[in-house]
């Protein structure tokens, strides 16, 4: 398939059980982190966001937390569905100097969820 | 009613060639993007318009020129193809250029032979 040799990381979970997907960002300028999912043969799609001044959010079925201290942003899907299958990305927003207004993207985690 | 739409959806071309892929977006955002994933699926981004101005022009070779016409399209146009240009190029576009979501459109695989 397309994932085939790209050693992105990757989580397999069961159908029903809940997913957490980690990202480590570099800037800790940074004012806005986004989460997306990109299934194969598609562009991201968005999934939730959240501002630098908030440490968590919550969406439908989908959790951000937001962790400043470590640099850290984590997903948190629960009742994970096969349809959820897919590559997600996090990304930050750059607040200052040669990073402003840019969308830097993490590598990518591959999530497989087994029926 | 696609949100974010470009063309050709894949771009098979020979080394050398000069080629162009349109995005048009018609959600009435101000700000317009060109993303490049390579192989590995790394998703960076190229360029960025608001209100037809750039405002982003990442290190990108000058073969890679875009274009504004008018807020709602924003078109890359590509001198001298070369095979590392092999790659998926993805517009989106956002209601600001401030901290908002993107919206990105189905992405055009091109294939440098």
């Amino acid at each position: 398939g397309e994932s085939v040799g790209l050693h992105l990381p990757t989580l397999s979970v069961q159908e029903g059980d809940n997913s957490i997907i980690n990202c480590a960002y570099s800037n800790s300028a940074s004012d806005y982190f986004i989460w997306y999912k990109q299934e194969s043969g598609k562009g991201p799609q968005f999934i939730i966001d959240i501002r630098s001044n908030m440490d968590k959010r919550q969406g439908q079925r989908v959790t951000v937390l937001l962790n400043k201290t470590v640099k850290h942003l984590s997903l948190q899907i629960a009742a994970t569905q096969p349809g959820d299958s897919a590559v997600y990305f996090c990304a930050e927003r750059g607040a200052g100097g040669t990073s402003y207004g840019k969308l830097t993207f993490g590598q990518g985690t591959i999530l497989t969820v087994h029926p | 009613d696609t949100a974010v739409s470009q063309t050709p959806k894949y771009l098979v071309t020979q080394m050398g060639n000069d080629k162009s892929i349109k995005c048009e977006q018609n959600l009435g955002h101000d700000t317009m993007y060109w993303y490049k994933q390579d192989s590995k699926k790394f998703l960076k981004i190229m360029f960025s318009y608001n209100n037809k101005e750039l405002i982003i022009n990442e290190t990108v070779p000058n073969r890679f020129s875009p274009k504004s016409p008018d807020k709602a399209h924003l078109n890359l146009h590509i001198n001298s193809l070369e095979l590392g240009d092999s790659a998926v190029y993805f517009c989106a576009s956002s209601l600001t250029s401030g901290p908002n979501e993107q919206f990105f459109g189905p992405g055009t695989r091109l294939t440098v032979l």
